[in-house]
């Protein structure tokens, strides 16, 4: 069973709205939150990270929220664009490692 | 800055055969790491490394060994492959430190036929 799910699998918004993506993880303990977002055919690449003590972080119209406690996060998109069409991977580390332990993704398409 | 060149971008195999792929990093990172994605699935690590000289097993290591001999590369190789390695490879680098970014490659498309 994968340790971290992410829902919806796949999603389709209009331009200019907003949307939220959920992340629920079962990793114990970890010692790092990331976002990542991944263009077809690219590699992933870094949005946001957060220690298991943060709530929120942002990153210009990207902002993601961590409850450690109900082991959740989102990612919430302001604004959507075009260039927003990408898969959204939440990723959780472990901490003797730095192992990360990926999910499957959501899929996005802004469309005009 | 090049950050993290995997080679080559894409490649088709026969199964049976064998071949590397590298992984070269300019940060001076002391952790990498080998990744598979397939489709509908997350990352899955192969195996991943600490530092120069060390290398371990990740989730999915059956079918795959890693060399890093020199810091800034490591080696991904398949002795003999078979179709189940079909997939899209990544590496990633990062600091030791649990709080950095991880940076990834531009992955390597290998399908085995």
């Amino acid at each position: 069973k994968n340790q971290v799910e992410q829902s919806p699998q796949s999603l389709i918004i209009l331009e200019g709205k907003n949307c939220t993506l959920q992340c629920n993880y079962t990793v114990s303990p970890f010692s790092n939150l990331r976002w990542y977002k991944q263009d077809t055919g690219r590699g992933p690449v870094s949005l946001t990270i957060m220690t298991f003590s943060e709530n929120t972080k942002s990153n210009g119209r990207y902002t993601a929220t961590l409850d450690a406690d109900t082991k959740q996060s989102s990612l919430h998109i302001t604004a959507s664009q075009l260039s927003d069409s990408a898969s959204y991977i939440c990723v959780v580390s472990v901490p003797w490692n730095n192992d990360m332990r990926f999910g499957a993704g959501t899929r996005l398409t802004v469309k005009p | 800055n090049a950050g993290v060149t995997q080679t080559p971008k894409f490649r088709v195999l026969k199964t049976g055969q064998s071949m590397t792929l590298l992984c070269a990093q300019d940060m001076n990172h002391e952790y990498m790491y080998w990744y598979r994605q397939d489709p509908g699935m997350g990352l899955r690590l192969i195996h991943y490394s600490v530092g120069e000289g060390t290398t371990a097993k990740g989730e999915v290591p059956d079918g795959y060994n890693v060399s890093r001999l020199k810091k800034q590369n490591f080696l991904l190789g398949l002795e003999s492959a078979a179709p189940s390695q079909t997939s899209v490879y990544f590496c990633a680098s990062s600091y030791s430190s649990l709080y950095t970014e991880a940076f990834f490659g531009q992955g390597t498309r290998l399908t085995v036929v």
